[in-house]
């Protein structure tokens, strides 16, 4: 079976920390994709990474960086200096290649993030 | 903008009714998938369609179908509707089944009264 868990439910943090949301995957399937996507207040999903099983290097982009780690089956999402506009709902999610669930995204519950000012 | 229109935006109706959602994808984009999303079941998958055929299909119930229309755009059906049945509803596409990231329409907010 396949599995996404997002353990926190909700972090708040003050404009400027760091915070980490974290994203811990269950696989069976030997290559397989992992996304990150954001859901802000508004409603809309937007996708924000994909990678796959094969590259393990970290991804840096702006103030978003993302820890692959295979070892512990983590794919760990990484704001650095938080602004306001970041408070949305987190969303981690797994696609594997198996015949059987191709294209199915399987989503965790995700993470409210609340940035005050 | 994802490029992924839904239509409507919202939608109240009440029980035992029947409603229509439309997802047009991204242009060039040959996959569609739906998504429900609720407070209790969180974001689950129900159908994904490529070059209009059924490619996958999840938890969804025998009171919902959807197709995918030779122009690409796509229809789910949701009859004898429950109560339960409210949540917002996602259309997503991609260029292909497997490996593209799936690009997001706003939704369709199901209100059922």
């Amino acid at each position: 079976a396949q599995k996404v868990t997002q353990a926190q439910t909700e972090i708040s943090v003050v404009e400027k920390e760091d915070v980490t949301l974290d994203c811990v995957y269950e696989t069976r399937d030997t290559t397989y994709y992992l996304f990150w996507y954001k859901q802000p207040p508004s409603g809309e999903l937007v996708f924000l990474i994909r990678r796959n099983s094969f590259d393990e290097q970290n991804e840096i982009s702006g103030r978003y960086s993302w820890n692959f780690q295979k070892s512990t089956s983590s794919f760990n999402f990484t704001i650095t200096a938080s602004q306001v506009v970041d408070s949305a709902v987190y969303f981690c999610a797994l696609r594997g290649r198996g015949s059987s669930n191709t294209g199915k995204l399987i989503f965790g519950q995700g993470t409210t993030l609340q940035v005050k000012p | 903008d994802s490029g992924v229109t839904q239509t409507p935006k919202h939608l109240i109706t009440a029980t035992g009714q029947r409603v229509t959602l439309r997802c047009s994808p991204r242009s060039g984009d040959l996959s569609v998938y739906w998504y429900q999303q609720s407070l209790d079941q969180g974001l689950q998958f129900l159908i994904q369609y490529y070059n209009g055929e059924e490619r996958a299909k999840g938890n969804i119930l025998e009171r919902f179908s959807a197709q995918q229309f030779p122009d690409l755009h796509s229809e789910l059906n949701l009859s004898s509707l429950e109560l339960g049945d409210s949540a917002l509803y996602f259309c997503a596409s991609s260029v292909d089944p497997e490996n593209q990231p799936q690009h997001f329409g706003d939704g369709t907010r199901l209100s059922i009264l």
